[in-house]
């Protein structure tokens, strides 16, 4: 099993730019999440899924939307990128949603000038 | 509402013992513990329910103490390998909306 997988590793973009962070899970998770991590803080949750077609905003949504078609699947698309949205960004996935073990994937750095 | 975590930084040598202590202002369901080396993606350690159920790392040991809404890792006879920054995330009740993280403590254990 691949686990997470995210893509891209790094990214840099223009302020106004758009750009869609691609997750995909191979362990038939139900839940995937995905979180923010600003440099020397913790992770903020941003959207969640607890399945295929249920999606839900999180802590710090704005800014960004998701979507979930697959159980594989969760992509987090940013639009009109802005210099606040410079973080790392990972997705996580878990078997149930309270009581199990979120897998993190490696992460996305992203850069906006 | 953020749990607060403490201390923010701890220096230890190889073989000395840690506690790391994660508090909420809320009642807790659950209380998670991850640690992330730098650079890294985070990384499991351990559950602790309401009830007292536990899932996690054999070598790691935690407390909840739900009426004080606290929880406290347990990092004993500490090895090279546990440096990294350690996270605290609590959930309020079933079906919450996932996980709220602390900001972190940053260990580093020198040889």
């Amino acid at each position: 099993n691949a686990g997470v997988t995210q893509t891209p590793k790094f990214r840099i973009l223009k302020i106004g730019q758009s750009m869609t962070l691609q997750c995909a899970q191979d362990m038939n998770h139900n839940y995937m999440y995905w979180y923010r991590q600003d440099p020397g803080m913790g992770l903020k949750l941003i959207y969640y899924s607890v399945g295929a077609g249920i999606t839900d905003k999180g802590e710090v949504p704005n800014g960004y939307n998701v979507s979930r078609s697959t159980t594989e699947d969760f992509p987090l698309r940013l639009e009109l990128a802005a210099p606040s949205q410079t973080s790392v960004y990972f997705c996580a996935s878990s078997y149930q949603q309270n009581t199990d073990t979120q897998y993190f994937g490696p992460g996305t750095r992203l850069t906006v000038l | 509402q953020q749990p607060v975590q403490s201390p923010q930084a701890v220096i230890l040598r190889e073989g000395e013992d840690a506690v790391i202590n994660c508090s909420s202002s809320k009642a807790l369901y659950s209380v998670h513990w991850y640690r992330q080396k730098h650079g890294e993606a985070p990384v499991f350690l351990m559950i602790l329910l309401k009830g007292g159920e536990q899932k996690g790392h054999e070598k790691i040991s935690a407390s909840f103490n739900e009426k004080k809404q606290q929880s406290s890792l347990y990092l004993t006879a500490s090895q090279l390998s546990y440096s990294g920054t350690y996270f605290c995330g609590t959930e309020i009740g079933w079906g919450a909306d996932g996980l709220t993280f602390g900001k972190g403590t940053h260990l580093i254990i020198q040889p």
